[in-house]
């Protein structure tokens, strides 16, 4: 089974509005870490937000906001007033075996490629 | 350096001939990551160093492929007898605090590979 499962290919969305990039998880840890990346057509992969599994409150940094519900096992992120300059790859991904001395690789979806319209 | 460095930048090779791609980490990291990119693909793990544990080689495509991490700083991805299917993006990462809540990890620009 796969371990991220980025079910959206492509999106788009007009400027200025919200939109929210899909990720869902499947893991038997109960400590784990989500992360999600930006990349852009330069090719470099640029780290957005970070969810931990103990964390209560939702992730957020400035315009992203980590959408967490623990019990279906999403993760999704969404992006409010989005600029063309969001444009880009979107990867959800995850860390398993946190604060249990495995902590183990980062397991990657296969992206989401958003573009931002006027 | 103020974040993962890899060199060379890009690299166009001969079928046949061996290369290896450096990766400079953040500096007092102890975590280090390879991953490869091919063009429109997500990120394929390849292999994982952890402070002076043992590898996690699990992703590492063939016997063609062997990584080195010496003094847990500068690590080096070999890749021998390189095919045209191992041209892709080399990307390396590293991460601090490696048991802690609120690590990140943070990728280099990555190395371009093109086997000709």
């Amino acid at each position: 089974a796969q371990k991220i499962t980025q079910t959206q290919p492509g999106m788009f969305v007009q400027e200025k509005e919200a939109v929210t990039l899909d990720c869902t998880y499947d893991t038997s840890d109960q400590s784990y870490g989500l992360f999600w990346y930006k990349q852009p057509s330069s090719g470099e992969m640029i780290f957005l937000i970070y969810q931990g599994s103990y964390d209560e409150q939702n992730a957020t940094e400035g315009r992203y906001s980590l959408n967490f519900q623990k019990a279906r096992k999403s993760a999704n992120l969404v992006i409010s007033a989005s600029q063309l300059g969001d444009s880009a790859m979107y990867f959800c991904a995850m860390r398993e075996g946190l604060h249990t001395g495995t902590a183990s690789k980062l397991t990657f979806g296969t992206g989401t490629r958003l573009q931002v319209t006027l | 350096g103020a974040g993962v460095s890899q060199s060379p930048s890009n690299k166009v090779t001969e079928k046949g001939k061996d290369v290896e791609l450096r990766c400079d980490p953040i500096s007092g990291h102890t975590a280090l990551y390879w991953y490869r990119q091919s063009l429109g693909q997500g990120l394929e793990f390849l292999i994982y160093f952890q402070g002076n544990s043992a590898p996690d080689k699990s992703g590492l495509p063939s016997d063609r492929f062997s990584a080195e991490r010496t003094g847990g700083s500068v690590s080096t991805l070999t890749i021998q007898r390189t095919q045209q299917e191992d041209s892709a993006v080399y990307l390396c990462a590293s991460s601090d605090r490696e048991f802690s809540s609120g690590n990140t990890i943070y990728f280099g620009e990555g190395s371009w590979l093109t086997v000709v």
